[in-house]
């Protein structure tokens, strides 16, 4: 069946603006979750949803970056008034359920602000 | 809260030759521990998982782990390398409880260079 797919697979903006990631799950899966690959930090957790909410936002690093998820399947990662700092590597995850099921990764985003 | 130490950022071996990526783990509870691998310009594919029961873990393309809960270890290895495994290798625990139960800590990565 499909993998977790992600759009766009390469974003470049300038700083200051606004951008939208897309993530689409396994079908079935109700869990999703967000990390970020930058070459300075590695591998770092954002937010996951169980269903359409989200128990954990502990990653997300200032109040630019916000998420959602909606009919528990499709999620948006929005980043607001982007900055340098932000380019990485977006990458997305889901598994059956919350906890300790399998993680399937998507390609990931690979955002370039200017 | 958790956390995995990969011993070696880079890891060159020639084609053939055993293959040992070491990753150490710390965790408040019996950990779930991963490793996946990530070729260049892609996302991550799981190798395998230990979570609980037989200690050792085989995985895809011939790798497998040893849990070692007395070292705190989680290492990979492969007893022959091949060209096709250069790649760069993840370790990561998952999250212990809570809110955090399905999150993920990675280690920083290795990268496994494969000489001819």
């Amino acid at each position: 069946g499909a993998g977790v797919s992600q759009s766009p697979s390469n974003k470049v903006t300038e700083k200051g603006k606004d951008v939208e990631l897309r993530c689409d799950p396994i079908s079935g899966h109700t869990a999703l979750y967000w990390y970020r690959q930058s070459l300075g930090q590695g591998l770092e957790f954002l937010i996951y949803f169980q269903g359409n909410s989200a128990p954990d936002k502990s990653g997300l690093p200032s109040d630019r970056f916000s998420a959602e998820r909606t009919g528990g399947s499709v999620s948006t990662l929005t980043i607001q008034r982007t900055q340098q700092e932000d380019s990485a590597v977006y990458l997305c995850a889901s598994s059956w359920r919350t906890g300790r099921d399998t993680q399937y990764f998507g390609p990931g985003t690979r955002l370039t602000v200017l | 809260a958790q956390s995995v130490t990969q011993l070696g950022s880079h890891v060159s071996v020639s084609e053939g030759a055993l293959v040992l990526l070491r990753c150490n783990y710390s965790s408040s509870v019996p950990p779930y521990l991963f490793w996946y691998v990530q070729y260049p310009n892609q996302g991550l594919q799981l190798l395998l998982k230990y979570t609980t029961g037989a200690t050792l873990v085989k995985g895809i393309n011939g790798f497998e782990a040893e849990f070692k809960k007395s070292e705190t270890s989680f290492h990979l290895t492969k007893p022959s390398a091949h060209m096709s495994d250069a790649a760069e290798y993840f370790c990561a625990v998952s999250g212990s409880g809570g809110t955090s139960y399905g999150k993920l800590t990675f280690g920083q990565g290795t990268i496994l260079t494969v000489h001819p």
